[in-house]
This record gives C-alpha cells, structure tokens and sequence, in this order.
C-alpha cells in the first residue's frame, strides 16, 4: 500500500542536543510538509516543499531546519531543541494537481529531557 | 484571509445517538473542505472531502457531511456514534492551487457507553 511513513514513532533527546526525524513516502507526491501539533491543538505548518522547492512559514523558529535529497524522503532537523519542542511532529503529502488531500503519517512523538 | 471555525472543542455524545459536528468556513473563492479524524497518538486520516458536485459526501465509517455554501458550513454527522468514534476531528479549507490546508482547531469527540 502506498504511504506515509516517519522514524522513529517516539523519540526522547536532551535540551539542546541536535534531532533528526525523517518522512517517507511511496506515493510519489511532489509536496512534503512538516506540522508540529502539540497536545489538543491543531497542526500546525512549519514548512513544506514542492519538489525541491523549499517554502518557510513566516513563525517557524530558526531552530527548525528540513532537507528534502529526493522525491521519497524528507528530513526535520531540530537545531537545539529546547523545552518547548516536545510535540508530535507529523508529515504529510499531496499531490499539486489535486484538490489539496494530505496523505499523513503516522508522526513522531518527541520528548525533551 | 480564509479561516475555519469549528463550534465546541468538545462534544459528548452517548452511544448509538447521532453525532453533529459543526465547522464554518470564511472564504472569498470557493473551497475545497475537508473532515480528518485523528485517534490518539496517531497521525491525521481523511474522513471525507468536498470538491465539486454533490454537496452531501459520504465518507469512511459512516460519517457524511453536508456542504451549504449559503452558510459557509460543512458540518459532519453520523446518525449513530460507536465507541470506536472517540478521537479528535478536524475540519479543513484549501483551494484551487494552492498548497496549504487551514485546519480548524479540532473537536474532540468523546463516547459515552
């Protein structure tokens, strides 16, 4: 079946110790997004790309960083994480030409010691 | 600017009574809407859409909603709610070429037995 999927589904790291979370897709969609949803609380968008194509939210902290090297894969870097960026951080897919359905996975939990 | 209002962050409903979700939208083009559902610590599956055509939707798990453009609204229902119901939903806008999805705050269905 085709998807979304993240590593890993709970990842635990230190204040300020860099993170990596990564997103992959079979569905051969051109746009990835990154949201970070924290409890009772919408997703929310920190960037997306199209393609390679990146596209920054305005808010989204400088401490957020993502690469994208290939159609399949997406990657979340967290700088320096602190305190505040324990969330779910989920990733999503659509197709351009569609009507805007996002395909998500399943996201990853994240917790800041 | 577009937005999505969805009326109550939490809704009880008893088993089998029927379920009614609001969600009203603001937009100056004709959008396309969506309801997601979200089961704890899970990621965002589409429950339905409306795009064009028939402005009553049927979607997964027996759920429908009713798009009326005279009322900006696009609200779900199910005549009988099942414990398995319980999660969070989310009512979501985009358009036409775009490649954002403004999401609603979500509404937390829960199932009383």
């Amino acid at each position: 079946d085709a998807m979304v999927i993240q590593n890993p589904r709970y990842q635990v790291t230190q204040f300020g110790k860099p993170v990596t979370l990564s997103c992959s897709q079979t569905l051969n969609h051109n746009v990835m997004y990154w949201y970070q949803q924290k409890s009772s609380q919408a997703p929310k968008l920190l960037f997306h790309y199209y393609d390679k194509d990146f596209n920054n939210e305005a808010d989204t902290p400088d401490n957020f960083q993502s690469r994208r090297p290939n159609t399949s894969f997406c990657f979340l870097d967290i700088r320096s994480p602190g305190l505040g960026d324990a969330a779910m951080y989920l990733c999503a897919t659509s197709n351009p030409r569609g009507e805007g359905t996002q395909y998500f996975g399943p996201g990853t939990r994240l917790l800041v010691l | 600017a577009q937005s999505v209002t969805q009326l109550g962050s939490h809704v009880s409903v008893s088993e089998g009574a029927l379920v009614l979700l609001r969600c009203n939208y603001s937009s100056s083009v004709p959008p396309y809407l969506f309801w997601y559902v979200q089961y704890p610590n899970q990621g965002l599956q589409l429950l339905l859409k409306y795009t064009t055509g028939a402005t009553l939707v049927k979607g997964i798990n027996g759920f429908e909603a009713e798009f009326k453009k005279s009322e900006t609204s696009f609200h779900l229902t199910k005549p009988s709610a099942h414990m398995s119901d319980a999660a969070e939903y989310f009512c979501a806008v985009s358009y036409t070429g775009g490649f954002k999805t403004i999401f609603g705050a979500g509404t937390r269905l829960f199932v009383k037995a």
